[in-house]
């Protein structure tokens, strides 16, 4: 299987703060990443796919970066309604992973 | 405006079989550009995805838990099922399923989330 892996953990930041989430497979995914965003008590939301796309409707402050092992989320400037938990996710072998998720909150 | 909708029992005894049908509406199960699939989450833990169908019937699963799963669809009845035989505690989480953009045979990316079901085993 491929391991994903995303740093850090959990994180708090300030409104307005620029906000860098990363990602590190395990071996080479090409461009085969997704990333999701999950509140409380709520299913998934698509953000970005393919590493660098993002989902119609997501605000163009989320943009994703990289290629082969090591990719980025970015928050250019945080919003309150951007506390959540976030995941990463490859779709270049079977199974399909998820990274163990980062938690965003407000200091 | 598609949606997804997970149904089943709230509630499992070990070692019976968890079953839940996912029903699709706003959209047909049988559109060649989707995948469909059923990922978990345990409660306070992160995302596993179970397997995935295509509408003509091939499967695709988690080898983690392949000895025990079983998705099929009904294109008739726009759905599709989870079949979880020989269920623990461990199996204990929030069931969703949704759909993917077919990017690589199996694979893609998820557009399309239910909401999610909670199911517990216990006995």
């Amino acid at each position: 299987d491929i391991q994903m892996t995303q740093s850090p953990s959990s994180l708090s930041a300030s409104i307005g703060d620029r906000v860098t989430i990363t990602c590190q497979a395990s071996r080479d995914i090409r461009n085969y990443l997704n990333w999701y965003q999950q509140t409380p008590g709520k299913a998934p939301k698509l953000l970005i796919y393919a590493a660098s796309t993002l989902e119609t409707g997501v605000p163009s402050r989320f943009s994703g970066r990289g290629s082969g092992t090591d990719f980025t989320l970015t928050i250019s400037s945080l919003e309150p309604e951007d506390i959540a938990t976030y995941y990463c996710q490859q779709y270049d072998r079977v199974p399909i992973t998820f990274g163990q998720g980062t938690r965003v909150e407000i200091k | 405006q598609p949606q997804l909708q997970e149904s089943g029992p709230g509630l499992v005894k070990p070692p019976e079989t968890l079953s839940l049908t996912c029903s699709v509406s706003g959209d047909s199960i049988s559109r060649s550009t989707y995948f469909w699939g059923w990922i978990r989450q345990p409660p306070g833990k992160g995302l596993e995805w179970i397997g995935s169908i295509y509408y003509t019937g091939s499967t695709y699963y988690n080898p983690s838990l392949e000895s025990r799963v079983t998705i099929s669809i009904d294109t008739s009845n726009n759905q599709f099922s989870l079949d979880l035989s020989s269920v623990t505690a461990a199996d204990t989480a929030v069931y969703y399923c949704a759909r993917s953009w077919v990017v690589v045979t199996a694979r893609g990316y998820f557009d399309l989330w239910g909401r999610g079901t909670r199911v517990t085993v216990s006995s």
